[in-house]
């Protein structure tokens, strides 16, 4: 069974600090994990997907790692913005019923201020 | 300009009705899924569909029902049986064979 852990549960920060949200999953054998974006009241947009033979991933602003080994993953945003306040979510697939389906973590919800 | 839409995004209903929520896609994805997600909880599968006519139960399948006539449409019946409605839910869809999910903007369910 598969369970994903999102710390913290919530962050303010100011704005221009560089922050990381951590992920943890318990099933290793992952061959991905997805960060997605959502917003109060509307759907979640992915921003990155890391592929298990990767170790990174980077999009602007946003830099994910992924170490299978410990379980973990963490989504850094770099120079952060008042745009930046959402919720932040992870998702590992856990093969079930003979199909991958994702596991979400409950999210991390970041205000960033000005 | 390709997407998933959702309708209503806010619905209201009675205890004892049956509601039924609109998913469709017009980005030619096979797998279709609906999600329910509570406040400071993570997304729920509900049901899923990787093909038209052919749907599963996923985690939470208790009080709804589906349907998957069209490629492009997967409605969400929510039941008098559904003890608990209340909630966001979510609709998402897929290519066959990939795990990027696109999500709909979701419907807010409320019981009066």
């Amino acid at each position: 069974k598969q369970e994903v852990t999102q710390i913290p549960a919530a962050l303010s920060v100011p704005e221009g600090e560089n922050l990381v949200l951590n992920c943890s999953f318990t099933d290793s054998a992952i061959y991905n994990l997805q960060w997605f974006r959502q917003d109060p009241g509307k759907g979640l947009t992915s921003l990155l997907l890391i592929q298990s033979s990767q170790r990174e991933q980077t999009s602007g602003r946003l830099n994910a790692s992924l170490d299978k080994s410990s379980g973990r993953s963490t989504l850094y945003i770099a120079a952060s913005q008042p745009g930046d306040s959402a919720t932040y979510l992870c998702a590992a697939p856990f093969f079930s019923g003979g199909y991958n389906k994702l596991i979400f973590g409950a999210g991390t919800r970041l205000a960033v201020h000005p | 300009d390709g997407g998933i839409t959702q309708s209503p995004k806010y619905l209201f209903r009675k205890e004892g009705q049956n509601v039924t929520l609109s998913c469709e896609q017009n980005l030619n994805h096979d797998a279709m899924y609906w999600y329910r997600q509570d406040p400071g909880q993570g997304l729920r599968l509900i049901y899923y569909s990787q093909i038209v006519n052919d749907f599963q139960k996923g985690d939470i399948a208790e009080g709804y029902s589906v349907s998957r006539e069209k490629k492009e449409s997967f409605p969400l019946t929510v039941t008098s049986a559904q003890k608990n409605p209340t909630a966001f839910y979510l609709c998402a869809s897929s290519r066959q064979g990939t795990d990027t999910q696109y999500f709909g903007p979701g419907t807010r369910l409320t019981v009066l």
